[in-house]
């Protein structure tokens, strides 16, 4: 079964860019699947932020704006994400996942099937 | 980008009782729908896909329903370990994909 840990500062200064790394253990990823980051602000609900799968480019959520970087490193089997100019706003659990294609009857539906334990990032001076 | 509205926000409830949550969105989006928990503290965890399909492991008490707008999550008999947030997911339209604001299950 595929396990996710997040990995990454848990402090960044305004307008410094947040960087979190997602390793992934018992699955290759460049397996058929997307990787994703999924935010949680303090008592709120969730965030998609993005995804990228390691043939094609990657999709972001347009509320971020092109502040969002999402990469893969195969060697290390790992994904990472960049987010720039943050704010307070962006304070929040953040969760690395796997998206799969799972089959229902006649179609191809896409679920977070495994994710990580969350790693809190405080955006303060 | 496609809304997601659940009701109630939150939900008081008792073990052994039946309990149903809805989802609705803003559009049309077929049976495109997951839903998940939330326990304090720990990653959401994946009970339901394609709006009435239960994720292996999960137990039979949940259940979904569903298809267009309209979406509920039911559990038929409430369990301590039950007591959790739910949210609910469309991956009809991506991206983005979009949650809703979650219903929290309380005692």
């Amino acid at each position: 079964q595929v396990q996710l840990q997040e990995l990454g500062p848990g402090l960044v200064k305004p307008s410094g860019t947040l960087s979190l790394t997602c390793a992934v253990s018992g699955g290759s990823i460049s397996s058929d699947s997307w990787w994703t980051w999924v935010r949680q602000s303090p008592g709120k609900g969730l965030e998609w932020i993005g995804e990228l799968h390691h043939i094609g480019s990657p999709n972001n959520n347009p509320s971020l704006k092109s502040r969002v970087t999402i990469s893969l490193d195969k060697p290390k089997n790992q994904f990472s994400l960049k987010l720039s100019s943050v704010t307070a706003a962006d304070t929040a659990v953040y969760y690395c996942a796997r998206v799969v294609a799972g089959r229902a009857a006649a179609r191809i539906i896409y679920y977070f099937d495994s994710w990580g334990q969350g790693t809190l990032v405080t955006v303060s001076s | 980008d496609i809304q997601m509205t659940q009701s109630p926000s939150s939900l008081s409830a008792s073990v052994g009782d039946r309990v149903t949550i809805t989802c609705r969105a803003s559009q049309n989006i077929n049976t495109y729908l997951n839903w998940y928990q939330q326990k304090p503290g720990k990653a959401p965890n994946l009970l339901i896909y394609a709006a009435s399909y239960l994720q292996s492991g999960v137990p039979s008490r949940f259940s979904g329903s569903g298809s267009g707008t309209d979406f509920t999550l039911t559990i038929s008999s409430l369990q301590p370990e039950d007591f959790a947030a739910y949210y609910c997911q469309q991956s009809y339209s991506t991206p983005p994909y979009t949650f809703g604001q979650g219903t929290k299950l309380e005692i």
